[in-house]
């Protein structure tokens, strides 16, 4: 158990819905990432926040959102689903934010289908 | 264009036998690499990092090796067990705030 908790573990929609996808990081740990894994795909890079604060975007399409609570935990909102959204969504966290060495620590994901 | 490059693609192997994955990559200027397994399912969990100065790492069965003049990395996998059966991703680190890259995978399949 890596100590990164996603919910929920499924998820099943329609086009042109919006979700809703969440994330609490290891205890203590401030930097939260977000990945999209489509079938036989690589992880891509989507969003990074670190206590509170966005740091960096990747691939992230304009319908995706994200944000940081005080509390540290995170969400993703994906809206005006498409067919190709469905993926594994992946969360991780990590003690640190950005350094060279640092580990990231990965939830077991959200599996997006959209119909 | 900084990239990360694994081979092959996937993989089948008996139990009890010996593979080696391979990861190239491009991304300059290098600060570490580090290989994860990815079991189906679920998130990739890290299995070794490699720095600058680090040419090889052992993690139990887990080899991984580095040759930073080459830009090539290989994780070698000894005495397989069917739990080997996952994706090795490797992931590339840049220095100064550069991103993260990750490569597409390599899919192992090791058979009983």
């Amino acid at each position: 158990d890596s100590g990164v908790t996603q919910t929920p573990k499924h998820l099943i929609t329609a086009t042109g819905q919006r979700v809703t996808l969440r994330c609490s990081p290891r205890s203590g740990d401030l930097s939260v990432y977000w990945y999209q894994q489509s079938l036989d795909q690589g992880l891509q890079f989507l969003i990074h926040y670190y206590n509170g604060e966005e740091r960096a975007k990747g691939n992230i399409l304009e319908r995706f959102s994200a944000q940081q609570f005080p509390d540290l935990h995170s969400e993703l909102n994906l809206s005006s689903l498409e067919l190709g959204d469905s993926a594994l969504y992946f969360c991780a966290s990590s003690a640190t934010t950005g350094e060279a060495v640092e580990k990231l620590f990965f939830g077991s994901g959200t599996q997006l289908s959209v119909l | 264009k900084n990239q990360v490059e694994q081979s092959p693609q996937s993989l089948i192997i008996l139990e009890g036998k010996n593979c080696t994955l391979q990861c190239n990559y491009t991304v300059s200027p290098f600060s570490n690499l580090r290989w994860y397994k990815q079991d189906t399912g679920r998130g990739p969990v890290s299995l070794t990092i490699m720095t600058f100065s680090e040419n090889t790492k052992s993690n139990g069965r887990y080899t991984a090796t580095l040759d930073a003049d080459t830009k090539q990395s290989s994780l070698h996998i000894t005495a397989s067990q069917l739990s080997d059966s996952a994706s090795y991703i490797c992931v590339v680190k840049g220095t100064g705030g550069f991103k993260t890259i990750f490569g597409a995978g390599t899919r192992l399949f090791v058979k009983a």
